[in-house]
C-alpha cells in the first residue's frame, strides 16, 4: 500500500510556542491531504482538508489561525500549532488520498501520527 | 444526519476463538466502506475498501463483508497479535471525507 510519513514522531514544547508537523506521501502524489486528531480511547476527529495549491478548509469548531496548514507540494502538507496550550496536546493523524482502483473510491492512508506534548 | 457505529466497543476473545465485528451505517449516496486497524500511539492501517452490496474481502484471518445497512469484519481463529482497534469509515458520494465509527477494541489473549 501507499506510504504516508510524519515528523517529529513526537515533540515536546513549552506553552506559547509553535511547533509543525510534516506531512509526506513518499510514494504517490496527494492532491488532497487530511489532518486529524485523537485523543485517548476515541476515535479520529478530522481537523481540517489540505488541498495542494488553495486554502485549507477546516471543520467547525476547529480554530483556522491556531491550526496552520500549508499544502506547498503534492507530497507535502504542514500544520502549525501556534502558541501552543496544554489543552493542544493531543495525537495529531496525517492521511493522504491515494487514487482508486477500477473507479473506486479513493482511499486514504493515513501517517504513523505525531504525540504533542504541552508543557 | 450521517451516522456510523460500531458494536462492540470492546472484546475480550481468547486466541483462536472467532468473532464478528459490526459497523452499522446511516448515510446518502454511500461510495465506498473502509476498515482500518489502529495500534495504540500509531495512525490507521487501511485493510479493506468494500464498495457495493454483496462484496468480501479477505486478508489473512480477516475478512470483510458489505449489506445495504451495515458491514461485518470476521476475525477467524484470531492470534494475538490480531489486538488492536478495528475502525469502520465510510465515504459518501458527494465530497472525499471519511465518516469515522467509534471503532472496537479488540483484545485476544493467548
Amino acid at each position: 500500500g501507499a506510504v504516508v510519513s510524519q515528523h517529529p514522531s513526537r515533540v515536546i514544547c513549552k506553552s506559547g510556542t509553535s511547533v509543525k508537523i510534516e506531512c509526506r506521501s513518499l510514494d504517490f502524489q496527494a492532491t488532497t491531504m487530511f489532518w486529524y486528531r485523537q485523543f485517548p480511547k476515541q476515535s479520529l476527529m478530522l481537523m481540517a482538508t489540505s488541498n495542494e495549491g488553495s486554502k485549507a478548509t477546516y471543520e467547525q469548531g476547529v480554530e483556522k489561525d491556531k491550526f496552520l496548514i500549508n499544502h506547498a507540494s503534492l507530497t507535502l502538507s504542514t500544520l502549525t500549532v501556534t502558541s501552543a496550550h496544554p489543552e493542544d496536546s493531543s495525537f495529531y493523524i496525517c492521511s493522504a488520498i491515494s487514487p482508486g482502483l477500477a473507479g473506486g473510491p479513493e482511499t486514504q492512508y493515513f501517517g504513523p501520527g505525531t504525540r504533542l506534548l504541552v508543557l | 444526519e450521517d451516522q456510523v457505529t460500531q458494536s462492540p466497543e470492546a472484546l475480550r476473545l481468547q486466541e483462536g476463538e472467532s468473532s464478528s465485528l459490526n459497523c452499522s451505517y446511516t448515510v446518502s449516496g454511500l461510495r465506498g466502506l473502509f476498515w482500518y486497524r489502529q495500534d495504540p500511539g500509531k495512525g490507521p492501517e487501511f485493510l479493506f475498501t468494500l464498495y457495493s452490496a454483496g462484496e468480501e474481502k479477505e486478508k489473512e484471518r480477516l475478512k470483510a463483508t458489505l449489506t445495504k445497512k451495515e458491514s461485518f469484519l470476521h476475525i477467524t481463529a484470531p492470534k494475538p497479535e490480531d489486538s488492536a482497534t478495528y475502525l469502520c469509515a465510510v465515504i459518501m458520494a458527494a465530497g472525499n471525507k471519511l465518516t469515522f465509527g467509534g471503532g472496537t477494541r479488540v483484545l485476544v489473549k493467548p
